[in-house]
């Protein structure tokens, strides 16, 4: 079974600070991993994904994340955080293949950016 | 493309009533999803299909709850009988599966409250 485990359910940085949110994996097989942005009662939206080619991964909005499979870990990054980045981060993984879309989560990470 | 379409957004319901809510995937997609989202917690996965077949349910789909995808196009879950604990967001998501794959796309979600 997968399972994913993000650190910290709340996490406070300062505008311009380095935002990192962490997240493990549990999983069987070789993993695809992704991270999503949730906004006050909105869906979710595709930041990165990993998908067994280069480890470290960028996404939009100038995020990005590092694949490490000895540490189980695919923790999300960004050198310089926006007030807009507020909101709601969710790691996920899935089997791949068939069940690609398939997605377990973790249970979230709330950003705070304070000015 | 407009992207995975949710209706309605807001549900409100009595206890025991029965409540029906709709997904109109992106159009080339021919697998859909459905997500069960708690407060404070990460989307759980319900259950799947491909094109109009149901693949896969998880245990957390009571027998009270129930879903088509009749023509391989659009989605509903039903709700019968609904209690309080059945209030949560309800997040319906697209992907390709195929030769290529695609990641799951989602809608913004419906947001049932039982009262």
């Amino acid at each position: 079974a997968q399972s994913v485990t993000q650190l910290g359910s709340h996490v406070s940085v300062s505008e311009g600070a380095l935002v990192l949110l962490r997240c493990n994996y549990s999983s069987s097989v070789p993993p695809y991993l992704f991270w999503y942005v949730q906004y006050p009662n909105q869906g979710l939206q595709l930041l990165l994904k990993y998908t067994s080619a280069a480890t470290l991964v960028k996404g939009i909005n100038g995020f990005e994340a590092e694949f490490k499979k000895s540490e189980t870990s695919f923790h999300l990054t960004k050198p310089s955080a926006h007030m807009s980045d507020a909101a709601e981060y969710f790691c996920a993984v899935s089997d791949g293949g068939t069940s690609y879309g398939k997605l377990t989560f973790g249970q979230g990470t709330i950003l705070t950016v304070h000015p | 493309d407009t992207g995975v379409s949710q209706d309605p957004r807001h549900k409100i319901t009595k206890r025991g009533q029965n409540v029906t809510f709709r997904c109109d995937p992106i159009s080339e997609h021919n697998r859909l999803y459905w997500y069960r989202q708690t407060l404070g917690q990460g989307p759980e996965f319900l259950t799947y299909f491909q094109n109009e077949a149901q693949l896969e349910k998880s245990r957390l789909l009571s027998d009270r709850f129930s879903a088509e995808r009749p023509k391989g196009s659009f989605s509903t879950l039903e709700i019968q009988r609904t209690e309080q604990g059945d209030s949560a967001m309800y997040l319906c998501a697209s992907s390709y599966t195929g030769a290529t794959n695609t990641e799951a796309f989602f809608g913004q979600g419906t947001r049932l409250t039982v009262v």
